[in-house]
């Protein structure tokens, strides 16, 4: 089963304007760590937010925000006032228990317009 | 700025040759992995090491060779491989295997088999 699924392969915004990523994880252990990455075509992966399963507040880092919906298992990260520099691909992540392994979504593509 | 280096950033090598990925971290961290990413599928988990020794081997086939002589250091030996190898191999590291810790990547080696 998925552990992760990205429904949204591909995603346009315009920019200074917000987008939000949807994340849906699956799992059913009590303690997990869910994760966002952002690669650029250049390859490298971009550890952009952190939240964890027991964290009392939605995660934020800057223009980046976690919209964590525990009961519907949901990590929608929200960017705010998208740049061009925001062009990337975004994956969701998540690691379950004390594993480090980490499960990957497929990835959403956002393509910021000026 | 994630602190892992890569090298090369790309290499095109026949099935007959032998090559190998350089990756460097330096963050302090004890934990190392390698990656694989193909195109349309999410990442793979190759190899983990944590404090030089290696805890995991995902059932990678034996063309390629981890090698950790110390925490900071990560290689990955690449010998007789075929065409489907082709991929982006990423590497990254992390304070240990502990599962809250955050794992930063590099940005990537794009390795093409002709």
């Amino acid at each position: 089963a998925q552990k992760i699924t990205q429904t949204q392969p591909g995603m346009f915004v315009q920019e200074k304007e917000a987008v939000t990523l949807d994340c849906t994880y699956d799992t059913s252990d009590p303690s997990y760590g869910l994760f966002w990455y952002k690669q650029p075509s250049s390859g490298e992966m971009i550890f952009l937010i952190y939240q964890g399963s027991y964290d009392q507040q939605n995660a934020t880092e800057g223009r980046y925000s976690l919209n964590f919906q525990k009961a519907r298992k949901s990590a929608n990260l929200v960017i705010s006032a998208s740049q061009l520099g925001d062009s990337a691909m975004y994956f969701c992540a998540m690691r379950e228990g004390d594993d480090y392994k980490l499960s990957f979504g497929a990835g959403t593509t956002v393509t910021v317009r000026a | 700025e994630t602190g892992v280096t890569q090298t090369p950033r790309h290499l095109v090598m026949g099935m007959t040759n032998k090559k190998s990925l350089k990756c460097e971290q330096h963050l302090g961290h004890n934990a190392m992995y390698w990656y694989k990413q193909s195109a349309k599928k999410p990442l793979e988990l190759m190899f983990v090491y944590n404090f030089k020794e290696q805890t995991e081997n995902n059932s990678v086939p034996s063309r390629f060779s981890p090698e950790c002589p110390n925490s900071s250091h990560l290689f990955l030996h690449l010998h007789t491989l075929q065409p489907e190898d082709s991929a982006l191999y990423l590497c990254a590291s992390s304070q240990d295997t502990q599962g809250r810790e955050t794992q930063y990547f590099g940005p990537g080696t794009r390795l093409l088999v002709l």
